[in-house]
C-alpha cells in the first residue's frame, strides 16, 4: 500500500549533485514526505522530512512541488558513501492516528568515482 | 547514545528450533518497532509497541511469531518453531513521541537469521 513511486535505480558521479525524484500524487493535506536511506548491510537511516516548504539539513535538501504531488531529494555533493537505497515515504500526522512507517521498493543510487 | 542495539547480529539455526531476537531501544523512546527484510518482500513492519504495550501486530506472519516488551529498555521477537522461510534480516527501531508530528525512527543494525 505504498503511496509513492520512485525510479528503480539511478547513477551519479562522485562530487556531483544527486537528485532523487518521488511521485506522491495521492498525498493528502496533512501528510508529510519522509526520506530514509539504507546503506548495504545496515538499518535504514532517517534523512529528512517536510510538509510543503522546502527543507534542508546537514545531509540533504528536500524540494516539494507546490501541488505537493512530487518531491526531490537532493544530495548536493554525492560521495561514494552515499551509495544506498533511498526510500520516499508519505506519512500522516499523529492526530489522525499513529502512522506506520511503510517502506516501498526505493531507488538504488550508485555513486561512482 | 549507543543507538538501538540488537543481538545477536547473526543467527544460524536448524528448522524447528526456537529463535529469540533481542532489542534494546534508545533510552527515552516511546515507540518500538520490529521489521523484517527479505529480497522478495522488502521491509515489512511486523509489530510495534507504544510505552511497552503492543499496539498493532497485524504484520506478524503467523502464530509462530511472538513479541514482548517487558520494560522500556528491552524487547524480544521469538519464532517457535522456526522454518527456512523465516530467513531474513530482522530490524528493531525506536522513536520518541513528540506529539502530533511523527518523528523519525532510529534503526538497529539488524539480526541476520538463517534457518537451515
Amino acid at each position: 500500500d505504498a503511496k509513492t513511486t520512485q525510479p528503480t535505480s539511478m547513477d551519479c558521479a562522485e562530487g556531483r549533485a544527486a537528485n532523487l525524484p518521488c511521485n506522491h500524487s495521492t498525498i493528502s493535506g496533512n501528510e508529510y514526505v519522509y526520506w530514509y536511506r539504507q546503506i548495504h548491510s545496515q538499518g535504514p537511516q532517517y534523512i529528512i522530512h517536510g510538509l510543503k516548504n522546502n527543507e534542508t539539513n546537514e545531509m540533504a535538501s528536500l524540494i516539494i512541488t507546490e501541488d505537493r504531488k512530487s518531491s526531490t531529494l537532493i544530495l548536493p555533493h554525492a560521495t561514494l558513501r552515499d551509495t544506498a537505497v533511498y526510500y520516499c515515504i508519505v506519512r500522516g500526522v499523529m492526530n489522525t492516528g499513529f502512522q506506520k512507517l511503510v517502506f516501498g521498493t526505493g531507488t538504488r543510487l550508485l555513486v561512482s568515482p | 547514545d549507543a543507538g538501538v542495539i540488537q543481538s545477536p547480529r547473526h543467527e544460524v539455526t536448524e528448522m524447528g528450533q526456537e529463535v529469540t531476537l533481542r532489542c534494546k531501544p534508545i533510552s527515552g523512546h516511546d515507540y518500538l518497532f520490529w521489521y523484517r527484510q527479505t529480497m522478495m518482500r522488502g521491509l515489512e513492519l511486523l509489530i510495534y509497541f507504544n510505552n511497552n504495550v503492543p499496539i498493532d501486530d497485524s504484520g506478524m506472519p503467523e502464530d509462530r511469531f511472538s513479541a514482548k516488551m517487558p520494560n522500556a529498555s528491552f524487547s524480544t521477537l521469538k519464532i517457535q518453531p522456526s522454518e527456512p522461510r523465516d530467513s531474513a534480516v530482522y530490524f528493531c527501531a525506536s522513536s520518541p513521541d513528540r506529539g502530533q508530528v511523527n518523528t523519525e525512527a532510529f534503526f538497529g543494525q539488524g539480526t541476520r537469521l538463517t534457518v537451515v
